[in-house]
């Protein structure tokens, strides 16, 4: 059990164009997300928390209008990059938690590269 | 503020090695929790353990085994006999402990490289 999966899990786009990631947990519910940006070589970071049916809460210096991220069911976020730009090219990475569980289950990601 | 520290970035190691990856951590709440994850290089992360701050008994699992101790803010894992399959980016991570236990948003270390060669 505690599967979370993410489409696509890769994707290439046009510089101005919009991307959106899914992130499902397929055999649980999901109170709780959260989306990881990693760039080559480097550490996980943190993005947002989204918890179902709120507004995601984004840390300090991410763009919330450029990220937009959005937690409609118990088992679906989706992380929508608007206007993608070369430095956008990242690793994204979310992760799926039950309402008061102290275990994050991790999508496989998504390779995110922006042309 | 949180925060974990690899200080390895990269060690080599030939097969049937032991390998020890370091992890410091800084953080001011009394209660929190600690990870270790795996990522191959198909970029998936694989989760190995947690601790919770207030649990500091050391555990086995095989040819894995982490020393957590408080009293140094380390929180430490040996793979005995090292494999070529072990390779991959080691992350140490840091959460604190939220609302009924629940597990937040995690502190990743830069990550140690490990390389196990045949």
């Amino acid at each position: 059990g505690a599967v979370v999966s993410q489409h696509p899990s890769r994707v290439i786009c046009k510089s101005g164009t919009s991307v959106k990631i899914e992130c499902r947990s397929l055999d649980f519910q999901a109170t709780t997300m959260f989306w990881y940006r990693q760039f080559p070589k480097q550490s996980l970071m943190l993005m947002a928390t989204s918890n179902e049916g709120s507004k995601a809460t984004y840390e300090q210096g991410v763009e919330k209008d450029k990220f937009l991220i959005n937690h409609a069911s118990l088992t679906l976020s989706t992380l929508t990059v608007t206007s993608a730009h070369p430095e956008d090219s990242s690793f994204y990475i979310c992760s799926a938690r039950r309402f008061g569980g102290d275990e994050q289950y991790f999508g496989p990601g998504t390779r995110l590269t922006v042309t | 503020a949180q925060k974990v520290t690899q200080a390895q970035t990269e060690i080599s190691v030939v097969e049937k090695e032991d390998v020890t990856l370091d992890c410091v951590y800084e953080t001011r709440d009394t209660t929190y929790y600690l990870f270790w994850y795996k990522q191959p290089p198909s970029g998936e992360l694989v989760f190995l353990i947690r601790r919770n701050s207030f649990d500091e008994q050391n555990e086995i699992s095989g040819r894995y085994s982490w020393n957590f101790q408080k009293s140094t803010s380390s929180f430490n894992f040996t793979i005995t006999a090292s494999q070529v399959v072990d390779s991959a980016v080691y992350f140490c991570a840091l959460s604190e402990y939220g609302y009924g236990g629940a597990t937040n948003k995690l502190i990743f270390g830069t990550g140690t490289l490990l390389a196990v060669q045949p």
